[in-house]
């Protein structure tokens, strides 16, 4: 099975801030990489999905990137909505794998 | 809009299985598959496996083949998961997501049920 690692598990920061948060993989997975949110009492929401695309209507203020094995979700300017758990999950092959999770709380 | 409604929450006693089922609404049913993924509370999501909203053709998590079947009823686009000899460590939300497909193969889950709240205690 593929092994997501995720990082940091936790982080703490203020509105306006530039967030990033790193996923990496343990085998290559080509660009099969998606970001979801999830809030407390919520069930995830896709916010990047094939490493670098936005999913319709996701604030342009999230973006992602890859670099080999290496995956960062970037948020350009928190908002107080961001607020949440952030999670990577490779979809390169069965069983789909997620990372740990990165609750993002407030400064 | 697209949307995947759960059945409500259960209790089980350990041993028993439990069936949760997920409609879906506003889309082709058959053009998409659907993955269930589980998450125990305060905890990460595991993915425990896909079926095909076409042919009921399945996958599943090696650690739960032994004990979880997946079906669907396109005539009323109902997917089903059924786990069976449930164990304390069971205890989970269990969401239902349709998995979307590019034309590259890239794979995402979108939208997800609201989830359903499985506890197994005695």
């Amino acid at each position: 099975d593929i092994q997501m690692t995720q990082s940091p598990s936790s982080l703490s920061a203020s509105v306006g801030d530039r967030v990033n948060i790193t996923c990496r993989a343990s085998q290559s997975i080509s660009s099969y990489l998606n970001w979801y949110q999830q809030k407390p009492g919520k069930a995830p929401k896709v916010l990047i999905y094939a490493a670098s695309s936005l999913q319709s209507g996701v604030p342009s203020r999230f973006s992602g990137s890859e670099s080999g094995t290496d995956f960062t979700l970037t948020i350009s300017s928190l908002q107080p909505e961001d607020f949440a758990t952030y999670y990577c999950q490779q979809s390169y092959s069965t069983p789909y794998t997620f990372g740990q999770g990165t609750k993002l709380e407030i400064k | 809009q697209v949307q995947l409604v759960q059945s409500g929450p259960e209790v089980k006693k350990p041993g028993a299985s439990v069936k949760v089922s997920c409609k879906a609404s506003g889309y082709t049913f058959s053009a998409y598959g659907i993955s269930w993924v589980r998450q125990a509370p305060g905890q990460g999501l595991e993915w425990m496996g896909w079926i095909s909203g076409h042919n009921g053709k399945t996958k599943f998590v090696q650690k739960l083949q032994d004990r979880v079947t997946m079906t669907t009823d396109t005539s009323t686009s109902t997917a089903y998961m059924e786990l069976r000899s449930l164990r304390s460590d069971d205890t989970a939300f269990y969401y239902c997501a349709r998995e979307v497909v590019e034309v590259a193969g890239s794979y995402w889950f979108d939208p997800w049920g609201q989830g359903t709240l499985v506890t197994v205690s005695s």
